[in-house]
């Protein structure tokens, strides 16, 4: 069965203070990692998808990046507006051409003060 | 473009009633996913709709819930008789074919269910 983990579950910084979030991972054969940003009330709203290890793709003050087994979140020098709860996902591989279904973790709920 | 649009945003039923919630997807999606978050849980998957198919369905949790995309358009989530721990966010999303990896799924901003 397919799992994902976030760590940690909230994290706290001062406006400007740079830090990461993790998300590990197993899956039967990674189709692709996905990163949402979730604020109180919406739907997760998609950031990233990172295919293979070693990938990494950029969004203003949001870097992610993959190994076989964990996917980083990188926030550099974060205002109060990234406040949200990231979410990570996965989908596997199950042959075929439609994508299928996410497995998603609890997330971690970020808070950024000024 | 439009999003994706759930109605209602928010329930609030008794045990044993029945409730629909509906979900417009992205003109021209084919795929079509219902998920749940139950309080204190991460987002799990119900099903999986290519047009009017059901793709993948092993994530309903009983037969108390019933889906249904007519036409290939919007989709219905019919939770009869509702119990206790139904109570949720219903999210809905879409995507088109091979468009996932680049767009990601675009999701709607949920139905709140309350089963009291």
């Amino acid at each position: 069965e397919d799992q994902v983990t976030q760590s940690p579950e909230a994290l706290r910084l001062q406006e400007g203070e740079s830090s990461s979030l993790n998300c590990s991972y197993t899956v039967s054969g990674l189709r692709g990692l996905f990163w949402y940003r979730q604020d109180p009330g919406k739907g997760p709203e998609f950031l990233f998808t990172l295919y293979s290890a070693g990938e990494e793709k950029e969004k203003e003050r949001l870097k992610a990046t993959l190994t076989k087994k964990e996917s980083f979140l990188h926030i550099t020098a974060p205002k109060p507006e990234d406040s949200a709860t990231y979410l990570c996902a996965v989908q596997a591989d199950a042959g075929g051409t439609s994508y299928g279904k996410l497995t998603f973790g609890q997330g971690t709920i970020l808070t950024v003060h000024p | 473009e439009a999003g994706v649009t759930q109605f209602p945003s928010h329930s609030v039923i008794e045990k044993g009633q029945t409730v629909t919630l509906r979900c417009d997807p992205i003109s021209g999606h084919d795929n079509l996913y219902w998920y749940r978050r139950v309080m204190g849980k991460e987002i799990k998957f119900l099903l999986h709709f290519v047009k009017e198919s059901k793709q993948d369905e092993s994530g309903m949790p009983n037969n108390r819930f019933l889906a249904e995309r007519t036409g290939g358009t919007y989709s219905t989530l019919k939770v009869q008789p509702a119990e206790l721990e139904d109570s949720g966010v219903y999210f809905c999303a879409s995507s088109q074919a091979f468009n996932e990896g680049l767009y990601g799924y675009t999701f709607g901003s949920g139905t709140r269910l309350t089963v009291v």
